[in-house]
């Protein structure tokens, strides 16, 4: 397994529902990111973490919990969502140290529909 | 308000010909600017960066141009082959500042005609 790796890759919940999005990173990298993306919006950063510390949180409600227990894997537990939530959900990676020369590399997203 | 903007949701081109995907930004505290392409049901891959110290960054088909005083960057691909079509989007960040927010535009969708 090479490269950055998200389950599930699609995901339908309930808004009562709890669930948990999970990353790994096989890259030996030390930052990991959460990002969405909406229909026809930017993608918008959520959460970084680098070395395990979150460094970064974009204003994001608490019904979106990150935890990262070791700088290989990061989660993103939902409960509550909203409808509005529905998106495409990205992990990615890079390398802290080498910033100019390590972009992210990102997961294929899972794709989240909120009913 | 967006810092990254994209201002054309889509481009056809000819197999063969030059494609320009153009990106401004409003942020004149970034300095380091990427490139990603992204297919149907994939996160999107990394093509090519820059950083404001160059104006240009070449790598095979792919050229970005960096004019600092507009505040924009452009993608040529030449030549362009059908197995580009997909949606491009650029990204910046303050990388000298230390963070690592990388700020993204809402992507353009190039089609390659055979």
């Amino acid at each position: 397994e090479t490269g950055v790796t998200q389950t599930p890759r699609h995901l339908v919940m309930g808004m009562t529902n709890k669930k948990s999005l999970k990353c790994e990173q096989h890259l030996g990298h030390n930052a990991m990111y959460w990002y969405k993306q909406s229909a026809k919006k930017p993608l918008e950063l959520m959460f970084v973490y680098n070395f395990k510390e979150q460094t970064e949180n974009n204003s994001v409600p608490s019904r979106f919990s990150p935890e990262c227990p070791n700088s290989s894997h990061l989660f993103l537990h939902l409960h509550t969502l909203q409808p509005e939530d529905s998106a495409l959900y990205l992990c990615a990676s890079s390398q802290e140290t080498d910033f100019y020369n390590s972009p992210l590399h990102f997961g294929n997203g899972t794709r989240l529909t909120v009913t | 308000d967006q810092q990254v903007k994209q201002n054309s949701p889509s481009l056809s081109v000819q197999e063969g010909r030059i494609s320009i995907l153009n990106c401004d930004y409003t942020n004149s505290m970034f300095d380091y600017f990427l490139w990603y392409k992204k297919y149907p049901a994939e996160g999107p891959t990394f093509l090519i960066s820059i950083s404001s110290i160059k104006d240009k960054n070449e790598d095979g088909r792919f050229t970005v141009f960096l004019n600092k005083s507009a505040k924009h960057l452009s993608l040529h691909i030449v030549p362009s082959q059908p197995g580009d079509s997909a949606v491009y989007f650029c990204a910046a960040s303050e990388g000298i500042s230390g963070t690592y927010k990388y700020i993204f535009g809402t992507g353009t969708r190039l089609k390659v005609l055979a």
